[in-house]
């Protein structure tokens, strides 16, 4: 089955509202990360946590390790947010990161 | 900021060619990945490595092989490219233990005809 698992899928927002990305783990993670690929390709870093949260703006992510998840809050969603948004963790304390299939952002005006 | 370099970032082989695509770090990161990102299926491992001279097989390494001839660069060879290995491949670097961050290339788009 799916070792890190994403929801929703695909996401549509107006711009100025907010919104929450979630992540599942299957696996004993202990660290998340999450990147948002944007619509050039790039992967871009967004948060590498530790059981917490961190915030960065308008965004804001917690990783609850005992309970096996992570989410990522959006708040005051502007057109550049738009894009994929990927969650990843350590599989097994290995070097191996597994990613989720990812959400599919788009803010519109 | 990690600086993570690939090469080609754009290719076109042909079926039973040979294709290396070389990826280089200057943040002296222990471990590197490739991945590759087909539509429908997100990011998938293909191999890794722990330092010069290792490599890892990943979760899909079938007709690939990599090498890590030193600390900086990171290559991954397809000996006989398939169709089916159309894709883009992404390289990353990241600190050792696994718990390090991830820092990814720009990606290089490799298509088999």
């Amino acid at each position: 089955g799916d070792k890190v698992k994403q929801s929703p899928s695909a996401l549509s927002l107006q711009e100025g509202t907010n919104s929450a990305l979630r992540c599942n783990f299957s696996i004993a993670a202990t660290t998340v990360q999450w990147f948002l690929q944007n619509p050039r390709g790039s992967l871009i870093n967004l948060f590498y946590l530790v059981p917490g949260t961190k915030e960065n703006g308008r965004l804001k992510s917690a990783f609850d390790s005992k309970e096996s998840y992570s989410t990522l809050h959006i708040r005051d969603a502007q057109l550049e947010d738009s894009g994929t948004y990927f969650c990843a963790a350590p599989q097994g304390g290995s070097a191996k990161l597994i990613f989720g299939e990812g959400t599919k952002l788009t803010v519109s005006s | 900021e990690a600086a993570v370099t690939q090469s080609p970032r754009n290719k076109v082989a042909v079926t039973g060619g040979k294709v290396t695509l070389s990826c280089n770090q200057t943040n002296n990161h222990n471990n590197m990945y490739w991945y590759r990102q087909d539509t429908g299926h997100g990011l998938r491992l293909i191999h890794y490595s722990y330092g010069a001279g290792s490599t890892e097989k990943g979760d899909i390494p079938d007709g690939y092989k990599a090498s890590r001839p030193s600390q900086e660069n990171f290559s991954l060879i397809l000996e006989l490219a398939t169709p089916s290995q159309t894709s883009v491949y992404f390289c990353a670097s990241g600190d050792a233990g696994g718990n390090g961050q991830l820092y990814f290339g720009e990606g290089s788009k490799l298509t088999v005809l």
